[in-house]
């Protein structure tokens, strides 16, 4: 079945440094990719996406593009800030024939000041 | 729009009681989403409606819990004869299908899902 691994955590940089985080996934066909994000005390929120191979989802200086030969879907950040700390969920949706999203794990990233 | 509410926030009951999460999403959104989430682990799919038909259930899903969703508006999550396991974060999600394409996506669409902030469970 469809399934999302992401790179485990916690993620720990000082301010201004740069951040990946991995993300890699198994499905048929062409499903869309997502970043969701989780602030401390707050709910899940949709960070960025992709739909089609290529794609390059972007967001608050977030971005992540869509590579289907490698089935990885990355998060990147040039400059992290404090304000950053946060659970980190990669998902995929299918597009057709039933439309669940399927979570990664989480990655918790913390930054430094 | 309020957007997704979910109530309560917090449920304290003992083992073998039954409990009743109520989830309210966004008023277009015609899909509604049940995910549970545990302590370092990310959502895991328990079912969803569009409108008031349920038309995925998971495998997660035992005959102890059950999903109503009678008007195709709010949503309740029944958990009978709770045990210590089911103790967890159970989250509401809604999400709006674009009108063209097949199934109601388009062409490179993408099912976004709005949460709301979770009921947690203990089971004592």
């Amino acid at each position: 079945g469809d399934s999302v691994t992401q790179m485990e955590g916690p993620v720990t940089l000082s301010e201004e440094a740069f951040l990946t985080i991995n993300c890699t996934y198994t499905a048929t066909g062409y499903p869309s990719l997502f970043w969701y994000v989780q602030y401390p005390g707050e709910g899940l929120q949709l960070l960025l996406k992709a739909t089609k191979a290529d794609d390059k989802g972007s967001n608050k200086g977030f971005e992540a593009t869509y590579r289907k030969e490698t089935t990885s879907f990355h998060l990147e950040k040039g400059s992290v800030q404090v304000s950053d700390s946060a659970v980190y969920f990669c998902a995929l949706s299918r597009n057709t024939g039933g439309f669940k999203t399927i979570f990664g794990a989480g990655t918790r990233l913390f930054v430094k000041a | 729009d309020t957007g997704v509410s979910q109530d309560p926030r917090h449920k304290i009951t003992k083992r073998g009681q039954n409990v009743t999460f109520r989830c309210d999403p966004i008023s277009e959104h015609n899909r509604l989403y049940w995910y549970r989430q545990t302590l370092g682990q990310g959502p895991e799919f328990l079912t969803y409606f569009q409108n008031e038909a349920q038309l995925e259930k998971s495998r997660l899903l035992s005959d102890r819990f059950s999903a109503e969703r009678p008007k195709g508006s709010f949503s309740t999550l029944e958990i009978q004869r709770t045990e210590q396991g089911d103790s967890a974060m159970y989250l509401c999600a809604s999400s709006l299908p674009r009108p063209g394409g097949t199934s109601g996506q388009p062409s490179g669409g993408a099912n976004v899902l709005t949460f709301g902030a979770g009921s947690r469970l203990t089971v004592l």
